[in-house]
């Protein structure tokens, strides 16, 4: 299965700052998948980011707020904007890969302070 | 109703015994149904995979699909402390697309 590099995996911040997350994969994948997993939470899909379109986003999120880049097949941004307290939770970027399902990066632990 | 519902839990069984997950989902048109192990701070480890009506085994672990009674569960058989965790069930309507979580289940393993 494909393995995924994140960084950073842990930040605080001030609100009001941006924090860009960034995920690198060890083989090309169409698609990569970003998700939000809220204190005690499960985890909520942000967007799915095709290389060479822009993002597609779920439901209660934006692009002003999570911008999303995906420059090439192996690597993938997603920027938290104008951070609040609300936005600390961990963030995931997930690929598939045919026959092995779903793999999930390590994760960023984001603290808003 | 939501998508992917599990209880909470917590499960508590003890060591040895046979731990039963459940899940239920509400889209009929879900074609993959996948199990997940996290444990605290870390991210979610994939366990397994299920497409077909029937069990799927994979050493101490077997994914039970219903697609009928749109219900999906994991056993882990000889429980150990080690597999105490959340666990997680997602499905996707097409393979590749975006997986949709249910809350996840606490399972504590007490030795």
């Amino acid at each position: 299965s494909a393995v995924i590099s994140q960084k950073p995996s842990r930040d605080i911040c001030q609100r009001g700052t941006s924090l860009t997350i960034q995920c690198q994969v060890d083989s090309q994948v169409t698609m990569m998948f970003w998700y939000r997993q809220q204190p005690g939470q499960s985890l909520t899909l942000i967007a799915t980011a095709n290389q060479g379109s822009e993002a597609t986003y779920e439901s209660g999120f934006v692009i002003d707020k999570f911008p999303i880049s995906r420059p090439n097949l192996t690597f993938s941004t997603l920027t938290v904007s104008n951070m609040s307290p609300e936005d600390s939770s961990i963030y995931l970027c997930s690929v598939e890969t045919s026959g092995y399902g779903y793999t999930f990066g390590s994760g960023t632990r984001l603290t808003v302070v | 109703q939501k998508e992917v519902e599990q209880n909470s839990g917590p499960l508590s069984v003890p060591e040895g015994a046979i731990a039963s997950l459940n899940c239920t989902y509400s889209d009929r048109g879900s074609q993959s149904f996948f199990w997940y192990r996290q444990y605290s701070g870390k991210s979610p480890e994939l366990i397994m995979f299920i497409y077909s009506n029937g069990d799927k085994e994979d050493g101490r672990f077997t994914a039970q699909l219903n697609k009928a009674s749109q219900y999906v569960s994991l056993l882990i058989r000889d429980s150990q402390p080690s597999d105490s965790a959340t666990y997680l069930c997602a499905v996707n309507r097409e393979y590749g697309n975006k997986l949709v979580f249910g809350a996840g289940t606490i399972l504590r393993v007490k030795s």
